[in-house]
């Protein structure tokens, strides 16, 4: 079964330009969940969808913002990119849905963002 | 609200030494536990989890964590450490049985071993 795949892989964005993530999840899985992790903040939850509806949120401003596709693809957009926006984004699917008994996340190798 | 500590920020120990991980967490109720690892250069994964059942879990590579409810912990253990589990370990918890919980991270325990 082929694993979490996000694209790209690498990013190198300006300030204020708006960006867009994807993320591939595990064949069957129907939740996908979003991390922005760095060496300051660690791993910080942004947001987690299920069946194409957004089922939590973190707390970040508004400018990031997410989507679900009915094949369960996720995408991550950030807008007016920030310097500190720059960190590895995180994707990771799930059988089932945060709290219940099959939720066991699967990462991807993430997408590296550089904001200059 | 919740939260995940991981009081050792970077543990150094040597070949075959015993490993012991401390993860706490704050949450009044029941809550789904996990251990996952980074090595270098690799993705998350899951080392080890606990929803329910007995608290001592074995996981992959020889890990195993005890959930003690009453100390609110689920530290992470190995008897005998290898070079090869050099890496970053995260605990973290998600509170179960709720569709809207969310999953928190601890801030991560490097482990570096001497070979």
């Amino acid at each position: 079964k082929a694993g979490v795949t996000q694209t790209p892989r690498y990013l190198i964005k300006t300030r204020g330009q708006q960006v867009t993530l994807s993320c591939s999840p595990i064949s069957g899985h129907r939740s996908v969940s979003w991390y922005q992790q760095t060496p300051g903040q660690g791993l910080q939850f942004l947001f987690e969808y299920f069946s194409e509806t957004q089922r939590n949120k973190g707390n970040f401003p508004g400018r990031f913002s997410g989507r679900q596709f009915s094949n369960s693809r996720s995408e991550m957009n950030v807008s007016t990119l920030e310097l500190g926006d720059s960190a590895l984004y995180l994707c990771a699917s799930s059988l089932g849905l945060a709290g219940s008994n099959s939720y066991e996340q699967y990462f991807g190798p993430g997408t590296r963002l550089t904001v200059t | 609200a919740q939260s995940v500590s991981q009081h050792n920020h970077h543990v150094i120990l040597s070949e075959a030494a015993s490993l012991e991980l401390g993860c706490n967490y704050s949450y009044g109720g029941t809550v789904n536990l996990f251990w996952y690892v980074q090595y270098p250069g690799q993705h998350l994964q899951l080392l080890l989890k606990y929803f329910s059942g007995d608290p001592l879990v074995k996981g992959i590579k020889g890990f195993e964590a005890e959930f003690i409810k009453s100390k609110f912990s689920f530290n992470l253990r190995k008897p005998s450490v290898q070079w090869s589990d050099t890496a970053e370990y995260f605990c973290a918890v998600n509170p179960a049985y709720s569709s809207a919980s969310k999953i928190i991270f601890g801030s991560g325990t490097r482990l570096s071993i001497r070979p």
